[in-house]
């Protein structure tokens, strides 16, 4: 029940395309849904989070989309470019209590 | 303002020994996590502080330990070192703690630790 599951594990988008990457959950206490993004050599880096009094949010060309109902949020990357290539997490947490992680998708954009 | 730095980068130990990592968090930060990262496993949680409190502990055993000293710095030990301990141990700062609605955690570079 406290597991996060990302989907896919790996993805190719051409350059310009839309980059969509989808997690799940099961724990309906979670209440804060971040993304993080992770370059080979560095930490995770916070890209966006959402919490479930919206069903989106968007930063520039990025977009959390969240469904409540469906315990279920995705981000979607817009235009992707090849600076996007990385690996993404997502991550949900309830409370004060631990983040817990998905297992990542490794995302590359074709030039 | 300088981002959150772990020390050393990278660690070759032998199993049965000891290591100890550094994290020195973001100025003003209170709030200090540590993670596993694995190929297999992903990021796990390892532990929480908050001003010098263990607050949060994930699922593992007892041969790995943590504090927090009173300027937010925190380190974490691992005793008995063993082959699957290998892994990138990543430190993340917070300002406030996990809950609050400005909770937001900045990661390190992490420590490459490899037990041969």
């Amino acid at each position: 029940q406290q597991q996060v599951k990302q989907s896919p594990q790996s993805l190719i988008v051409q350059k310009g395309g839309i980059s969509i990457i989808n997690c799940a959950y099961e724990n309906t206490a979670f209440d804060y849904f971040p993304w993080y993004q992770q370059f080979p050599g560095k930490g995770p880096a916070l890209l966006i989070a959402i919490r479930p009094d919206v069903s989106e949010k968007k930063e520039g060309r990025f977009t959390i989309s969240f469904n409540k109902s469906a315990k279920q949020f995705s981000l979607h990357i817009m235009d992707s470019q090849p600076g996007d290539s990385a690996t993404y997490f997502c991550a949900a947490s309830s409370g004060d209590d631990k983040i817990i992680f998905g297992k990542g998708t490794r995302l590359h954009i074709l030039p | 303002k300088a981002g959150v730095t772990q020390t050393p980068r990278y660690l070759i130990k032998t199993r049965g020994q000891q290591v100890t990592l550094s994290c020195s968090p973001i100025s003003g930060h209170r709030s200090v996590s540590w993670y596993q990262q694995t190929p297999g496993q992903g990021l796990q949680f390892l532990f929480e502080y908050f001003s010098e409190t263990q607050r949060n502990k994930g699922n593992f055993p007892g041969r790995f330990s943590g504090r927090q000293f009173s300027n937010s710095r925190s380190e974490m030990n691992v005793s008995t070192l063993e082959l699957g301990d290998s892994a990138l141990y990543l430190c993340a700062s917070s300002f406030t703690a996990p809950g609050f609605t400005s909770y937001e955690q900045y990661f390190g570079p992490g420590t490459r630790l490899t037990v041969t």
